[in-house]
């Protein structure tokens, strides 16, 4: 039958705030992670990687977090804009050779 | 400037009529992926192609057929579209390996009347 669409985890910040956006994984095993960004109508962007020997990464206005201890990884945004508001969604490669895993996705909603 | 190029942006259909969705790459990618995409939910991988070799997802349904004519090309066949079908398609590669970065298309979303 047709999946129902699940009502998506949503953060809400005004512009020029910091945003952060959080992503359990599951598998330790997981040695590479990526941060996509997907605005409505769109196909996922890539924003940032990180690999698992290194707990941080920094970008233009994002850095990524990991936490392999508490298997936890965020993307915080600084100053976010309104060009910001999208879902994002975090990936994980839960073993070498195989598919990379989808997160469940956070909408980001900027107020002007 | 686009790398992966996915026509239609929005195709109709009717309940059972086949349908065909088209993606290009000018990246010279190895990995070529098809994914669907429901409303609120993360992209759900359909099937890849590693060169020209063909990988389906387990739980893929029979109705979703893939043709890779060559390095550049990669097409997603609908035999039989119903309604639980209509969704967004994505199509996407990588450059070698299966869980490096993926470079997405805009995606063609799909209706079922």
């Amino acid at each position: 039958g047709e999946s129902v669409g699940l009502h998506l985890p949503t953060l809400s910040v005004q512009e020029g705030d910091n945003s952060i956006i959080n992503c359990a994984y599951s598998n330790s095993a997981s040695d590479y992670f990526i941060w996509y960004k997907q605005e409505s109508g769109k196909g996922p962007q890539f924003i940032i990687d990180i690999r698992s020997n290194m707990d941080k990464r920094q970008g233009q206005r994002v850095t990524v977090l990991l936490n392999k201890t508490v298997k936890h990884l965020s993307l915080q945004i600084a100053a976010t804009q309104p060009g910001d508001s999208a879902v994002y969604f975090c990936a994980e490669n839960p073993n070498a050779g195989n598919m990379l895993t989808f997160g469940g996705g956070t909408r980001l909603m900027v107020k002007p | 400037d686009a790398m992966v190029i996915q026509n239609p942006r929005y195709q109709v259909t009717q309940f059972g009529k086949p349908v065909t969705l088209s993606c290009s790459q000018t990246l010279n990618h190895n990995v070529m992926y098809w994914y669907q995409q429901k409303s609120s939910q993360a992209p759900k991988l359909l099937f890849h192609y590693y060169d020209k070799d063909f990988n389906n997802e387990a739980d893929t349904p029979d109705n979703f057929q893939s043709r890779r004519p060559n390095t550049s090309f990669c097409f997603l066949d609908i035999r039989s579209p119903g309604l639980g079908d209509a969704a967004m398609y994505l199509c996407a590669t990588s450059r070698q390996a299966l869980a490096e970065k993926l470079f997405f298309g805009s995606g063609t979303q799909l209706s079922v009347l």
